[in-house]
């Protein structure tokens, strides 16, 4: 069993809608939750940034954690064009020296014009 | 202020050739990181740097990859010698000794193997 488990897509959905991305995960040492979005060859760029359980809201965007099931969303409202891209959840422990982060494989969104 | 700076962009190699990519992070980022993403995957951690020292190389394919970081500033990843599965976009990144833990990736480097 990986780590981390995301649905790869890919999800297509007309401009406008609202845009659900989830991953769970089985490590509870996990403290540190995070979504990036990289754009077809470029590398991953940080979206939204979540510490522990709770909710975080940034413009259109919300981060969702809830650690008592291992599950993390990302909801995207009125979706943009601009949106298509790939989303990666991430995330890691408490340990500041080991920051680095595990990665989801990764969901594929278009959203269509 | 400047990104991550990775070369070269691309590259297309024999098996059994070797090849190296070239990391400069941001001014000040004392965390350097590489990770290894295959088409389609996410992307996987292969080794993390501390300054010049190494933190986490667990998932390092020892036997035929090499990294340094040399002053604790830019950082060097070899494959010698390459594989067919080698193919896939090597990331670097970088990040502050403390805080959030946030990555900053550079473009990457996309590795063929022929």
């Amino acid at each position: 069993q990986k780590e981390v488990e995301q649905d790869p897509g890919p999800l297509s959905v007309p401009e406008g809608a609202i845009v659900s991305l989830n991953c769970t995960y089985s490590n509870s040492a996990f403290q540190y939750f995070m979504w990036y979005r990289q754009y077809s060859r470029k590398g991953p760029e940080l979206l939204m940034y979540t510490y522990s359980s709770g909710n975080k809201e940034d413009g259109r965007f919300t981060a969702q954690v809830d650690k008592s099931s291992k599950y993390i969303s990302l909801f995207i409202r009125d979706s943009q064009p601009s949106d298509s891209a790939t989303y990666l959840c991430a995330m890691s422990g408490k340990d500041t020296g080991r920051r680095a982060l595990t990665f989801g494989s990764g969901t594929r969104l278009q959203v269509q014009p | 202020e400047a990104g991550v700076a990775q070369s070269p962009r691309y590259k297309i190699i024999e098996k059994r050739q070797s090849v190296a990519f070239w990391c400069n992070p941001i001014s000040g980022h004392a965390t350097l990181y590489w990770y290894q993403q295959i088409l389609g995957q996410g992307p996987k951690l292969l080794i993390q740097f501390q300054n010049n020292g190494v933190v986490d190389d667990s998932q390092l394919p020892k036997d035929r990859f090499s990294a340094e970081r040399l002053k604790g500033v830019d950082s060097t990843l070899k494959i010698q010698p390459a594989k067919l599965e080698d193919s896939a976009v090597y990331l670097c990144a970088s990040s502050l000794a403390s805080g959030t833990g946030e990555l900053f990736f550079g473009e990457g480097s996309r590795l063929t193997v022929l």
